[in-house]
């Protein structure tokens, strides 16, 4: 069966730290890979999709930037940390076919930028 | 650019009431529809979902969601709520033509005993 691992759960990061965050999936092949940030009231706020390796989309220009090294990794990245990065990040996955995205959630990463 | 709206953000029920949370999208052409729920502690995981066929679905917990092509809209229901309903719900669209799934800002339910 098909699992999503985030980590980490919880960040703790000073502004103008760099960020890091990562996400893997196991049991598929070719997913599409999802990173949403969710604040209170806001619902979740696409951030960066991709359909293969190397192919990011960027949906919100801000302090952040995505890539994706192998087929199954997607990491979420900061050179420099705001403190309106702070906020519950989410990655996702579908299958990659659009004729059924239904996407699959890891546990979340909890930012906090201090 | 397209969107998706929850108008209730603050839904407030008694046990046994019944349910209808909206969620409109801005969308052309064909979509995929989705409800999703989050529990204290727990992943977003799906409620239900429309592809295509009977624009009447059933999903978990005794939910169901109507597809109204012409309303752009996938109302969430339930006849009767129970206090384990209380917590948030999320409408997500995508476009049969594009990868992305956007999310509305969600719909908190709070159920009283």
């Amino acid at each position: 069966s098909q699992t999503i691992h985030q980590w980490p759960a919880t960040l703790v990061q000073p502004v103008g730290s760099p960020l890091s965050l990562e996400c893997t999936v196991e049991g598929t092949s070719n997913p599409n890979l999802y990173w949403y940030r969710q604040a209170a009231g806001r619902g979740l706020q696409l951030l960066f999709y991709s359909v293969g390796i190397g192919q990011i989309s960027s949906e919100v220009p801000q302090n952040l930037s995505a890539s994706r090294p192998q087929d199954r990794q997607f990491i979420l990245s900061s050179k420099k940390l705001l403190l309106s990065d702070s906020g519950f990040y989410l990655c996702a996955w579908t299958h990659g076919s659009r004729q059924n995205a239904e996407a699959f959630f890891g546990q979340g990463t909890r930012l906090t930028v201090v | 650019a397209q969107s998706v709206s929850q108008h209730n953000h603050h839904v407030i029920l008694s046990e046994a009431a019944s349910l209808e949370l909206g969620c409109n999208y801005s969308y052309g052409g064909t979509v995929n529809l989705f409800w999703y729920v989050q529990y204290p502690g727990q992943h977003l995981q799906l409620l239900l979902k429309y592809f295509s066929g009977d624009p009447l679905v059933k999903g978990i917990k005794g939910f169901e969601a109507e597809f109204i092509k012409s309303k752009f809209s996938f109302n969430l229901r339930k006849p009767s709520v129970q206090w384990s309903d209380t917590t948030e719900y999320f409408c997500a669209v995508n476009a049969l033509w594009d990868d992305k799934i956007i999310f509305g800002k969600g719909t908190r339910l709070h159920i009283l005993p």
